[in-house]
């Protein structure tokens, strides 16, 4: 089945550490984009992109860091820098850049020790 | 920035009744997407409807319809039937036609399905 897997699940983390959140799609999709979620807040884009070796920065994107190696991943790194990482994180794809609707994988929980 | 407002952070509704939860969006662009998304206590966003702004007709998708108003920038979604799995978290978004858009998401309405 085509779909979108993020992994891990639930991931902790001591202040001051690196952590990569992966995400792999096979639905052939060109676009693909990371959110943030918070209680009250909807979802905030914090990068997206539209082929392989080509990203751009979302409205929330200090202290984050992605790669797009190749069509299927684009992982996420929440880096020491970004103030307050605690928070679900859903990663999402769409055919391309310019139509159609979001599918989602089934999220990060990144807890801060 | 587009801008997606959803007025009610929560409502709730009896089995078998109809409950419609309200949209409102700001752009000055003529032609883009509307969707409506249902996130359960899984936590995955599941796709429940979508709406072209060039198309007048309402979408529909079995017991779930909007209500798009586009000169009041207005597009809520109407439950009918309401069963104890529709009970979730659910997100109006927009998505601008243009090159390289973005999705911008309201801030959600919680539906509680009482039995």
């Amino acid at each position: 089945d085509g779909g979108i897997t993020q992994s891990p699940k639930y991931l902790f983390r001591k202040e001051g550490q690196n952590v990569t959140l992966s995400c792999e799609q096979n639905l052939n999709h060109d676009a693909m984009y990371w959110y943030r979620q918070d209680p009250g807040q909807g979802l905030r884009l914090i990068y997206y992109s539209q082929i392989v070796n080509d990203f751009q920065k979302g409205d929330i994107a200090e202290g984050y860091s992605v790669s797009r190696e190749k069509k299927e991943s684009f992982p996420l790194t929440v880096t020491s820098a970004q103030k307050n990482p605690t928070a679900f994180y859903l990663c999402a794809s769409s055919i391309n850049v310019n139509t159609g609707e979001l599918f989602f994988g089934e999220g990060s929980r990144l807890t801060v020790l | 920035a587009q801008t997606v407002t959803q007025s009610q952070p929560e409502m709730s509704v009896q089995e078998a009744e109809t409950v419609t939860l309200s949209c409102t969006y700001d752009t000055s662009e003529s032609d883009y997407y509307l969707f409506w998304y249902k996130q359960p206590p899984s936590r995955q966003m599941i796709l429940v409807i979508r709406q072209e702004a060039y198309k007048q007709q309402n979408a529909t998708e079995n017991r779930f319809s909007v209500n798009f108003q586009k000169a009041a920038k207005s597009f809520s979604l109407k439950i009918s039937d309401s069963q104890l799995g529709d009970a979730a978290m659910y997100f109006c978004a927009y998505r601008s036609n243009m090159a390289g858009n973005q999705f911008y998401f309201g801030t959600g309405t919680s539906l509680t399905v009482i039995p």
